[in-house]
């Protein structure tokens, strides 16, 4: 068991360009979430997969956020024409079936 | 929707002294509440966690109680070290996709 793991674990981008994150989860485990967090606050939840399936988005994910799990393997997070609010620490989170969820170390974005 | 509040910090104590943090939560059905901790520089680890009423969780000297009666699930150590000095964050998950809803988190530091 090494963990979830994140990559990058920080990122600098300008205002408007694409960026993208990826999450490699514990293996065996079907379930896979994408967290934001911002200073002060707790994580807020974005999107989860099911295996493959994504079965569910916040309304926090915008047109501009696309996130994959091809296989059921590892997942990216894509965020397109990056704004300032973007800004934030992206955590991946794994688990199997109703386990407590394992979080990663996060990608924390800049937006400048 | 489900919710979760707990209290604010900053909190400052001093080693050997009796830590409670406060968390209360809103939700249909039957949740499972969880403490994580995020000790500095690190990820988000599962501290404690209860499943049904009257549960508790317990783990390192901390404690939580599932009181459904008054959905609360304070948090509780009765002799605080530097080590314990991390954010603390309140946590529920429904019984249908066990995806996490967070409080804000409280910042706890423990002075020698």
């Amino acid at each position: 068991d090494t963990g979830v793991s994140q990559d990058p674990r920080h990122k600098i981008t300008k205002r408007g360009q694409n960026v993208t994150f990826r999450c490699d989860p514990i293996s065996e485990h079907n379930r896979l979430y994408w967290y934001r967090q911002t200073l002060g606050q707790g994580p807020e939840f974005l999107t989860y997969f099911q295996n493959e399936a994504q079965l569910e988005k916040s309304r926090l994910l915008s047109d501009r956020f696309s996130a994959e799990r091809p296989k059921g393997s590892f997942s990216t997070l894509e965020i397109q024409r990056t704004e300032q609010g973007d800004s934030a620490m992206y955590l991946c989170a794994s688990s199997f079936s109703d386990s407590p969820l394992h979080f990663g170390n996060g990608t924390r974005l800049t937006v400048t | 929707g489900d919710s979760v509040t707990q209290m604010e910090g900053p909190v400052t104590l001093s080693e050997e002294a009796f830590l409670t943090i406060n968390c209360t939560y809103t939700a249909t059905g039957y949740p499972s509440l969880f403490w994580y901790v995020q000790y500095p520089g690190e990820g988000l680890q599962l501290l404690l966690k209860a499943t049904k009423a009257d549960d508790k969780g317990s783990n390192k000297g901390f404690e939580a109680t599932y009181r459904k009666e008054t959905t609360s699930f304070h948090l509780e150590k009765g002799s605080v070290q530097v080590s314990d000095s991390a954010v603390y964050f309140c946590a529920l998950s429904d019984q249908y996709d066990y995806k996490l809803s967070f409080g804000a988190g409280t910042t706890v530091t423990v002075r020698a």
